[in-house]
């Protein structure tokens, strides 16, 4: 069964840089891409962006292009986030998902709670 | 970018209730479009894909239609554990926009 297992919650001050890893499971890793979500307190999901784990090709947002940056990790299983120039708007829980061939997210990390704050 | 826009943005109905959310595309989607519940304080559930498609292990009594702009969820029974958040997604094209989400609540 597939399962993927995030970092763990952090605080930062604005302008640092946030790095989550997503640690994957019971599945061929490189089957499959992996996307990253965003939820901020009482908001709906927004989604990133993803990288495709067989090759490393990534596809952002164009709301985070410039400070984002999705990579992967082959021989751990694992996808990071890196965010940098953090702001308070930047207070969220953020998901890693996987993505199916029918551009579904079908299996979701528990999520990892990020607060920036001076 | 494509927007979505989900109604109501709550919803009180009780056990037993067939209830229905609308999502509404801001251009054309086909049917690109997936289902989420969601509980607090968890990651979002996929329970429906291709605007009618049940997810492996989803009940029947959840079901989705629509096609182009105009989406609707269904549940044929609300039952206790169905009054959650419920999200709408198009992922006819990046960026792969959520709706502001749907409150069912317990009347």
């Amino acid at each position: 069964q597939a399962q993927l297992v995030q970092s763990g919650a952090e605080v930062k001050k604005p302008g640092a840089s946030l790095k989550i890893s997503c640690k994957t499971s019971g599945y061929i890793f490189t089957s499959y891409a992996i996307h990253w979500v965003r939820q901020a307190p009482g908001q709906a999901p927004e989604w990133m962006g993803g990288i495709t784990t067989l090759n490393g090709n990534t596809k952002y947002s164009q709301k985070f292009q410039g400070r984002v940056t999705m990579t992967r990790d082959t021989t751990a299983n694992t996808a990071y986030l890196e965010l940098s120039s953090l702001r308070s708007e930047d207070t969220a829980l953020y998901y890693c998902a996987r993505l199916t061939m029918v551009l579904t997210f079908d299996t979701w990390g528990q999520g990892t709670m990020i607060t920036v704050s001076s | 970018d494509i927007q979505m826009t989900q109604s109501p943005s709550s919803l009180s109905a009780s056990v037993g209730d067939r209830v229905t959310i609308t999502c509404r595309a801001s251009q054309g989607i086909g049917n690109s479009l997936s289902w989420y519940q969601q509980k607090p304080g968890k990651a979002p559930k996929l329970l429906l894909f291709a605007a009618s498609r049940l997810e492996s292990g989803v009940p029947s009594r959840f079901s989705g239609s629509g096609s182009g702009t105009d989406f609707t969820l269904t549940i044929s029974s609300l039952q206790p554990e169905d009054f959650s958040t419920y999200y709408c997604q198009q992922y006819k094209s990046p960026p792969y926009t959520f709706g502001q989400g749907t409150k069912l609540e317990i009347k």
